[in-house]
């Protein structure tokens, strides 16, 4: 079964740009996850999508969004960019059944903002 | 709204030595608490998870336990291997808001000398 797949890998943006990292999940998994990973800040997360629905939501500005297309798949967009956007942006997927607490976490984007 | 602390930053142990590694949290809701190891240049990956009405839980080498009065829980490795090396991460949630919206504590560095 091939795991959760993130693209791209690495990209560079200049401030006031916007971006957009897409995650496909693990086939037949509902919930898809983001999550920043900064050394400041640590690991964060963003916002939780299941069946086309945002589902819950951390604590970032709205230049943070996403969306869930029918097939699972996610993506997320960062608009007016800033240097502190500088991190790397992982994709979790999980099944979403009987409680089951497993996020599987993709290989991440890694973003840098010059 | 939910903290986890997570101590040490860093840990240095000899093959086959004992590694324990403690968190702490803040919100009496939390119920589900996962640990994840992450290897360089991957996104984190599930070891050991625990619930809130389970004491300890053991999986081979790894084990970790919680005391819910305390607000404590943590992550034993035993006989560590130096494949062990990498940085682990404690995690809480609420069935009550999702467990997909896990609150990371600051991970810990750990490496494994030969």
């Amino acid at each position: 079964k091939a795991g959760v797949t993130q693209t791209p890998r690495y990209l560079i943006k200049t401030r006031g740009q916007q971006v957009t990292l897409s995650c496909s999940p693990i086939s037949g998994h509902r919930s898809v996850s983001w999550y920043q990973q900064t050394p400041g800040q640590g690991l964060q997360f963003l916002f939780e999508y299941f069946s086309e629905t945002q589902r819950n939501k951390g604590n970032f500005p709205g230049r943070f969004s996403g969306r869930q297309f029918s097939n699972s798949r996610s993506e997320m967009n960062v608009s007016t960019l800033e240097l502190g956007d500088s991190a790397l942006y992982l994709c979790a997927s999980s099944p979403d059944r009987g409680g089951s607490g497993e996020l599987f976490f993709g290989e991440g984007s890694r973003l840098t903002v010059l | 709204g939910e903290n986890v602390e997570q101590h040490p930053s860093t840990l240095s142990v000899q093959e086959g030595d004992s590694a324990v590694i403690k968190c702490t949290y803040s919100d009496s809701a939390s119920n589900y608490f996962p640990w994840y190891k992450q290897e360089l240049g991957k996104g984190p990956q599930l070891i050991i998870d625990i619930r809130s009405n389970v004491g300890e839980k053991k999986d081979q080498r790894i084990a970790v336990t919680l005391n819910k009065t305390a607000k404590h829980f943590s992550l034993h490795i035993t006989e560590t291997q130096p494949e062990d090396s990498a940085v682990y991460f404690c995690a809480a949630s609420s069935m009550n808001t999702g467990f997909q919206k896990l609150v990371f504590g600051t991970g810990t560095r750990l490496l494994v000398s030969p």
